[in-house]
């Protein structure tokens, strides 16, 4: 257990559904990061916070996904009208402020599969 | 960030020394070198990075080439546990913005036979 804990673990929907994730990093990180993966891949940065500013998004995260972390402390990863090819893991992972602080903390991640 | 590439796949004894290689050939001066893995079903775990020298913790050792080009990373006695998913990433040593993300390959199935 790494302390950042992500909720579900495993969601099951039907395509067209909308899904929320729920994040909460180390308490005293102020970085938090989403990922994808897909089997047989290596996990794919989707967006990046900083404190509560979401300083980067990927290209892969089209429209109908949205990331906030309202109060620089837990984050939402939210995807509307869900389609076939979201099925993934989706992780999180948190990271100290300091400079010498290299280490991402990664949650268990939630199996998203929509059906 | 710049690439890196590893082998698909390699296994070693229960109790000997596991090393696994990777080529990152385009490294640029202020780009250090990471290893994480991935046990089965779990979020990636952080192992060791280091920037031009040897590193070693509790975990494992890095090994860096001296013309920083390629890396392997050294779990002195292996166990079953370490079968997992082993990937090496190169980035920069910035903590903001574009350059704090981690660009994952697909690594190397590491498998510890008994």
């Amino acid at each position: 257990d790494t302390g950042v804990s992500q909720n579900p673990r495993h969601k099951i929907t039907k395509r067209g559904q909308n899904v929320t994730f729920r994040c909460d990093p180390i308490s005293e990180h102020n970085r938090l990061y989403w990922y994808r993966q897909t089997l047989g891949q290596g996990p794919e940065f989707l967006t990046y916070f900083q404190n509560e500013a979401q300083l980067e998004k990927s290209r892969l995260l089209s429209d109908r996904f949205s990331a906030e972390r309202p109060k620089g402390s837990f984050s939402t990863l939210e995807i509307q009208r869900t389609e076939q090819g979201d099925s993934a893991m989706y992780l999180c992972a948190s990271r100290k402020p300091g400079p010498g602080d290299h280490e991402q903390f990664f949650g268990p991640g939630t199996r998203l599969t929509v059906l | 960030d710049a690439k890196t590439t590893q082998p698909t796949s390699m296994d070693c004894a229960e109790g000997r020394a596991a090393n696994l290689p990777c080529n990152h050939s385009t490294i640029s001066g202020n780009e250090y070198v990471y290893w994480y893995r991935q046990i089965h079903s779990q979020g990636p775990q952080y192992i060791i990075h280091g920037l031009k020298n040897n590193e070693t913790n509790e975990m494992a050792s890095l090994i860096i080439t001296e013309d920083r080009k390629s890396s392997t990373l050294i779990l002195p006695h292996a166990t079953l546990r370490d079968t997992a998913v082993y990937y090496c990433i190169v980035r920069v040593g910035s903590y903001t913005g574009a350059n704090s993300k981690l660009t994952f390959g697909k690594g190397i199935t590491l498998s510890v036979r008994p």
